[in-house]
């Protein structure tokens, strides 16, 4: 089945790091992706791993990918306030089904 | 380019009426998804297209929802006849596939339906 799965809600303090996780079913996912929702905008691609991975690191950004269990986390390293918004985890299913998950909305406080 | 153009941005209607959503891809995308983002399901694929072509649309809840992609510069989602529960910001994103299919997502459209 394709199903992706996030907790809802995420808060940190300023400096911080923040750990998003994800959960996703169907085994033959290519790619993994972190899309970023600021309010009243559509989702933005962050950062993507290729399912033969399994960690990568992009400045302030790290991906984990347990493919194994199914799980991908984000790490945001020195949260800033302007980390706030909803993040996506989203699969590429062939032939290129891109399935999303329910989001998880990051609150960073001082 | 101006990236994804979808419109309009927001929609009020009643129930009943024919609503239809219209989305610009990106020029030289060959892919194009419609997705629904409400507060209890999330983000949900609605339906995507390949080449205009529909490849998958499982998503789609209910024969009131059609979708339609008559060249590769446009696409509507037309909802007849509309119902409250369809009220949601509703998605349209364009891609093209170099490796992974990275998509490039529209403002939305805020529908509510009273």
């Amino acid at each position: 089945g394709e199903d992706v799965e996030q907790s809802l809600f995420l808060s940190v303090r300023e400096g911080d790091s923040s750990v998003i996780n994800c959960t996703y079913t169907d085994s033959s996912s290519t790619y993994l992706y972190w899309y970023k929702q600021e309010p009243g905008a559509g989702l933005q691609l962050l950062t993507y791993i290729f399912s033969n991975m399994d960690m990568k690191q992009d400045q302030r950004l790290t991906v984990l990918l347990n493919k194994k269990d199914k799980h991908l986390s984000l790490r945001i390293a020195d949260t800033q306030t302007g980390d706030s918004a909803i993040y996506f985890c989203a699969e590429s299913i062939p032939p290129d089904k891109l399935i999303f998950g329910t989001g998880t909305r990051l609150q960073v406080f001082p | 380019d101006a990236g994804v153009i979808q419109s309009p941005r927001h929609e009020v209607t009643e129930m009943g009426q024919e609503v239809t959503l219209r989305c610009k891809p990106i020029s030289g995308h060959d892919y194009l998804f419609w997705y629904r983002q409400t507060m209890m399901r999330g983000l949900e694929l609605l339906i995507y297209f390949n080449n205009n072509v529909p490849i998958d649309d499982s998503g789609m809840p209910e024969d009131r929802f059609s979708a339609k992609m008559p060249n590769a510069s446009f696409s509507t989602l037309k909802i007849q006849p509309s119902e409250p529960r369809d009220s949601a910001v509703y998605f349209c994103a364009s891609g093209t596939r170099t490796g992974n299919t990275e998509a490039f997502f529209g403002q939305g459209t805020r529908l509510t339906v009273v």
